[in-house]
C-alpha cells in the first residue's frame, strides 16, 4: 500500500531563514507533487517531479525528487510571510494517489 | 484562462438524503478526479474518469457513484449521506489520465450533512 510521510506537520520561521520539508513515500514511484492550500481554499500545484534527480524551482521555492531513497524535499529560501500555507506532498503510482499529511507553515516577521 | 468549475460551492444536507456534485474541468482537458478533503486532514482519491471512462479508484464508498458525460463534465452523486461524509470535495482536471500529467483543482464544495 501507497503511503506518504511528510514532516514536519508544523513549521514556525521567521522571515529571512531557510528550511526544508521533507516526504518519504513507501512504494515505487516516479511522479511526486507538491501543493499549497490556504485556510479555506483549493490546491495549488507548486511542482510536478517526473523523474529520479528531478529538481525544479520556483521564487523562493525548491523541489527535489531522489526515487532510489524515495525521498522528495521541499526547501524554502529567505521565507516571507507570504509563503505562509499548508504544503502537501502526493505521490501517485499506476492507479492511485496519495498526500501526506501536509506541513502547516507560518512565516513570522 | 479557465479554470475548474465546481458547483454548488456550498451544500447543506441532512443524513440519509442525497447529493450531487458538478465539476466542469478546463477545457479539452479529458480527465478529471474527484477528492474527499476532511477538516484538518489530507485529501483522499476518490476516482478519476479518463475520456468519460473510469479509470482508477480511491477510497470511494459504495453509496457514492460519479460519471463523466460526453462533455467531460462529471457529477459525484452521494446517497444516504452519513455526518462523516461533511468535507470539502475537491474536482482536479488534467490532459491526460493515470495522475501523468499536472492536475488543476477547483475551488471546491463544501459540503455540510447534519
Amino acid at each position: 500500500e501507497l503511503k506518504v510521510e511528510q514532516n514536519p506537520l508544523f513549521l514556525s520561521m521567521q522571515e529571512g531563514k531557510n528550511y526544508t520539508i521533507y516526504c518519504n513515500y513507501s512504494t515505487t514511484s516516479d511522479r511526486l507533487y507538491w501543493y499549497r492550500q490556504d485556510p479555506g481554499k483549493s490546491l495549488e500545484s507548486l511542482f510536478v517531479l517526473l523523474s529520479n534527480g528531478a529538481v525544479k524551482q520556483e521564487g523562493r521555492l525548491m523541489a527535489s525528487l531522489d526515487t532510489k531513497a524515495r525521498l522528495s524535499t521541499l526547501h524554502i529560501t529567505a521565507a516571507v510571510h507570504d509563503l505562509s500555507a499548508t504544503y502537501f506532498c502526493a505521490v501517485a503510482n499506476n492507479n492511485d494517489m496519495r498526500f501526506g499529511a501536509g506541513t502547516r507553515l507560518t512565516v513570522k516577521p | 484562462a479557465a479554470g475548474v468549475i465546481q458547483s454548488p460551492r456550498h451544500l447543506i444536507k441532512e443524513k440519509r438524503e442525497t447529493a450531487t456534485l458538478k465539476c466542469y474541468p478546463i477545457p479539452r482537458h479529458d480527465t478529471v478526479y474527484w477528492y474527499q478533503q476532511g477538516p484538518g486532514q489530507d485529501p483522499q482519491f476518490l476516482i478519476s474518469f479518463y475520456e468519460k471512462m473510469q479509470s482508477d479508484k480511491g477510497s470511494i464508498p459504495d453509496r457514492f457513484s460519479a460519471q463523466q458525460f460526453s462533455d467531460y463534465h462529471s457529477e459525484l452523486n452521494m446517497s444516504s449521506l452519513e455526518l462523516g461524509d461533511s468535507a470539502l470535495y475537491f474536482c482536479a482536471s488534467s490532459l491526460g489520465g493515470g495522475f501523468q500529467e499536472t492536475q488543476y483543482f477547483g475551488p471546491g464544495t463544501r459540503l455540510l450533512v447534519l
